[in-house]
């Protein structure tokens, strides 16, 4: 059973610092990943999508990356800002399975 | 379109009572998804269908739980009875193949 882990489980930053956000998976067979962003008290909201024969993804000043034979994603926020302080969460899509995995996300706290 | 659609927001209700939450997918997606959170459990998977025909329910977590889709614009989540464990927030999310995930806004659930 594919199983995903992000680390660390809440970030405490200053504004404008850049910053690594990581999530591992244990099973490299994947169809996709994706980064999700969740508000408090709101749904999840996609934010990039690696197709398993890409090596990155870029929105703004994220920059998503994915290296399948170590079982690792990375998301990279530029510049961060308050408005960027949110829950963060990767998801991987088995290739025979029509399912996702979550990992259990990233708390991100940017200070002003 | 106006993306993934639940209903109700907010449902309070006391122990025993019957519980039904209604999801209105993407137009034209075709893979549907019950999720449910919770800060002890984080994201779990309870159902998702393919073409309006269940996949993998195990993620239900007993006979009180039971989902249907009559067609392709339509889910249900039903829990009967109802029980203060069951309270969390559940998710309803939609896509088509190689597509991103989107959720919808939720359904925050109180069982007292």
């Amino acid at each position: 059973k594919q199983e995903v882990t992000q680390i660390p489980a809440a970030l405490s930053v200053p504004e404008g610092e850049n910053l690594v956000l990581n999530c591992s998976f244990t099973d490299s067979a994947i169809y996709n990943l994706q980064w999700f962003r969740q508000d408090p008290g709101k749904g999840l909201t996609s934010l990039l999508l690696i197709q398993s024969s890409q090596r990155e993804q870029t929105s703004g000043r994220l920059n998503a990356s994915l290296d399948k034979s170590s079982g690792r994603s990375t998301l990279y926020i530029a510049a961060s800002q308050p408005g960027d302080s949110a829950t963060y969460l990767c998801a991987v899509r088995p290739l025979n399975f029509n399912k996702f995995y979550f990992g259990s996300g990233t708390k991100l706290n940017v200070k002003p | 379109d106006a993306g993934v659609i639940q209903s109700p927001r907010h449902e309070v209700t006391e122990m025993g009572q019957e519980v039904t939450l209604r999801c209105k997918p993407i137009s034209g997606h075709n893979s549907l998804f019950w999720y449910r959170q919770t800060m002890m459990r984080g994201l779990e998977l309870l159902i998702y269908f393919n073409n309006n025909v269940p996949i993998d329910d195990s993620g239900m977590p007993e006979d009180r739980f039971s989902a249907k889709m009559p067609n392709a614009s339509f889910s249900t989540l039903k829990i009967q009875p109802s029980e203060p464990r069951d309270s969390a927030v559940y998710f309803c999310a939609s896509t088509i193949w190689d597509e991103k995930l989107f959720f919808g806004s939720g359904t925050q659930l109180s069982v007292l």
